[in-house]
């Protein structure tokens, strides 16, 4: 196991509701990666959060936004939910910017909205 | 712009022998760093195994190996052995390094079966 911890498995919404997605890095991680894996696809990049700020953002509207705390776990919200937002929401941990670094990941939360 | 291509939507492989999962990748970066990920039906993202591109010799993690071709822009996975817990999908993904943890790009991912 990573030590990578996320809350809730699992979430039912419907559409138009908020939700928020949590997750706890490796011990010794400070930054923390979100992806979203939509089904039969790989994960896409929705941003990074490295030292409490916003480091890096994909293609992913205003409504996904996060935090990250002083220990370093974080947050992911998204505002208005569409039914296309059903998926599987993977957060990932890795430490200080360094070549080569590995990101490592938690067991994900997967959202289905209705 | 980066890209992962994995062509082999599923493979199978009978128990105990080996098999080559594909990786074809397109960055502009001369420095960036390819990585293998598995994901049981579970959910969660293995690390199994990482080669930098100025690294010369092939990476190997136990019974992964990466087949790394430069000048082909293949990274392929070489799971020998295989065992029935190594059914899964396997991710194949990319990041450029320059500027340190940057994000990862994935691929669409292999669904590995392995027949007893």
């Amino acid at each position: 196991e990573t030590g990578v911890t996320q809350s809730p498995t699992h979430l039912i919404k419907t559409r138009g509701q908020q939700v928020t997605l949590r997750c706890s890095s490796q011990s010794g991680h400070n930054t923390v990666s979100w992806y979203q894996q939509a089904l039969g696809q790989g994960p896409q990049f929705i941003f990074q959060y490295y030292r409490e700020e916003e480091n890096g953002r994909g293609n992913f509207p205003p409504r996904f936004s996060g935090l990250q705390f002083p220990n370093y776990s974080s947050e992911l919200n998204v505002n208005a939910l569409e039914l296309d937002d059903s998926a599987l929401y993977l957060c990932a941990s890795s430490r200080e910017r360094a070549y080569g670094e590995t990101q490592y990941f938690g067991p994900g939360t997967r959202l289905l909205v209705l | 712009a980066q890209k992962i291509t994995q062509t082999q939507p599923g493979m199978f492989v009978q128990e105990k022998e080996a098999v080559t999962l594909d990786c074809t990748y397109d960055t502009s970066d001369p420095s960036y760093g390819l990585f293998w990920y598995k994901q049981p039906s579970s959910g969660e993202m293995i690390f199994l195994i990482y080669q930098g591109s100025y690294d010369q010799q092939n990476a190997t993690e136990g019974r992964y190996s990466l087949n790394f071709q430069k000048a082909r822009k293949s990274a392929n996975l070489v799971i020998s052995a295989s065992q029935l817990g190594d059914s899964a999908m396997y991710f194949c993904a990319m990041r450029e390094e320059n500027s340190g943890n940057t994000p990862l790009v994935f691929g669409k991912g292999t669904r590995l079966s392995v027949i007893a």
